[in-house]
């Protein structure tokens, strides 16, 4: 299709639970991006894909994020034990080049995750 | 309704006035800037960019403004419309990566 994908649009879970996210990025774009959105304003880089590979994951929390892009899957995000302070609005992008193409990324709607 | 810690700088305008956003931007290496656009409950969406080799370029209604020199790009948005209301954010990337910084974004209230 031609839009990114992300379900669930809410997600909640208590401290110390896991949570998956997941997106399916436009069919055809071989690039995947996550960034978290705190307070609704700062957005930060956490993971990219080029097709199934790790690109850069320089934003990642090692200890409890994870995230893969596995052929014919949506990609997944997931988080284990998660704190308080994981409470944001996760977004995907994708794109057909690392730089994204004329336009940029084109970005799903989200993923809202409220941890209590 | 939005949650609570927005403590984004706001820009009023009238209906049909001229809106200008600004953004400092972080890094002197970053070669390519996209304004986003994002409405409550979406995603950011593309607005215009542009290439640091360049430092104006139009669209439609919408004119972005590089200043190298002071790292400082702008966004002006000609006649804004109810419509515009949203929050701006500004991305900039630094040449050879592949991941943008986004500014702090600035909330575009239209008043009719």
């Amino acid at each position: 299709g031609e839009e990114v994908a992300q379900t669930p649009k809410h997600l909640v879970r208590g401290e110390g639970q896991k949570a998956k996210l997941y997106c399916a990025p436009i069919k055809g774009h071989s690039y995947v991006f996550w960034y978290q959105q705190v307070l609704k304003n700062e957005f930060k880089f956490l993971i990219s894909f080029q097709n199934e590979n790790v690109f850069d994951e320089t934003g990642m929390p090692k200890e409890r994020f994870s995230a893969k892009c596995l052929p014919n899957s949506p990609c997944s995000l997931e988080i284990q034990a998660t704190k308080l302070e994981d409470s944001a609005v996760y977004f995907c992008a994708s794109s057909p080049g690392p730089k994204g193409s004329n336009y940029g990324y084109t970005f799903g709607s989200g993923t809202r995750l409220t941890v209590v | 309704g939005e949650s609570v810690g927005l403590h984004l700088p706001t820009l009023s305008v009238q209906e049909g006035d001229n809106s200008i956003i600004n953004c400092a931007y972080s890094n002197s290496a970053s070669d390519y800037f996209i304004w986003y656009k994002q409405e409550s409950g979406k995603g950011p969406q593309f607005i215009i960019d542009i290439r640091s080799n360049m430092d104006k370029r139009q669209g439609q209604r919408v004119t972005v403004l590089l200043n190298k020199t002071v790292k400082h790009l702008s966004l002006q948005i000609a006649a804004t419309q109810p419509g515009d209301s949203a929050v701006y954010f500004c991305a900039e990337n630094k040449a050879g990566t592949y991941k943008y910084i986004f500014g702090t974004g600035t909330r575009l209230k239209v008043l009719a």
